[in-house]
């Protein structure tokens, strides 16, 4: 384990399924990440909170939520899926986005296959 | 727009060999750039962070550069190893951390 910790590793879900996903750290870091990573693609940066607030939120779909109730804990609420948001989807943390100098910690991710 | 390249997409070398392998950037205003491993369905293993003030890093077999001014970096592998299978991904950071599309890479035994 990195010290960024995913639940589920793997999920199916129908279109019309609700679900979340789970991301911990417990490496003291206070900039949480979600990336989606499709086939042949480049990792894509979907939501930033920093010190659990959103800083950023790169024109997601809203059928994508994402939630973060303190600085360990990350979630993405997902709803109403489409099959093309299959795909890998990552967690990351760092310390805060302001300190440059720090780089990121990965999950193991989750594999999310929508039916 | 930062751009990132990873050149070549996919490597397969035979076992013991060195080998090289090359990420581009667009804008070399950035704060620093980061190694990745990603083994198939997995997350990302960090391997190496070169601050934008630093040339190069090592970790045992493995070698990173930074050439800023020209907006190049290289990942050097020494003497390779069936488990170096993976894919390499750079990132660059500079107001957010942007991705090449890696390299996979195949060691041959």
């Amino acid at each position: 384990e990195t010290g960024v910790t995913q639940t589920p590793r793997h999920l199916v879900m129908g279109m019309t399924n609700k679900k979340s996903l789970k991301c911990e750290q417990h490496l003291g870091h206070n900039a949480m990440y979600w990336y989606k990573q499709s086939a042949k693609k480049p990792l894509e940066l979907m939501f930033v909170y920093s010190l659990e607030e959103r800083v950023e939120n790169n024109s997601v779909p809203s059928r994508f939520s994402p939630e973060c109730p303190n600085s360990s804990h990350l979630f993405l609420h997902l709803h109403t899926l489409q099959p093309e948001d299959s795909a890998l989807y990552l967690c990351a943390s760092s310390p805060q986005p302001g300190l440059q100098g720090y780089g990121y910690t990965f999950g193991s991710g989750t594999r999310l296959t929508v039916v | 727009k930062q751009e990132v390249t990873q050149i070549p997409a996919a490597l397969s070398v035979p076992e013991g060999e060195n080998l090289v392998l090359n990420c581009s950037f667009t804008d070399s205003a950035i704060y620093n750039l980061q190694w990745f491993r990603q083994d198939p369905g997995k997350g990302l293993t960090s391997l190496l962070l070169i601050q934008s003030s630093q040339r190069e890093q090592t970790s045992g077999r493995l070698n990173a550069s930074l050439d800023k001014s020209s907006g190049r970096s290289t990942l050097y592998i020494a003497a390779s190893q069936p488990g170096d299978s993976a894919t390499y991904l750079c990132a660059v950071r500079d107001d957010k951390i942007i991705f090449g599309k890696g390299t996979r890479l195949h060691i041959l035994p």
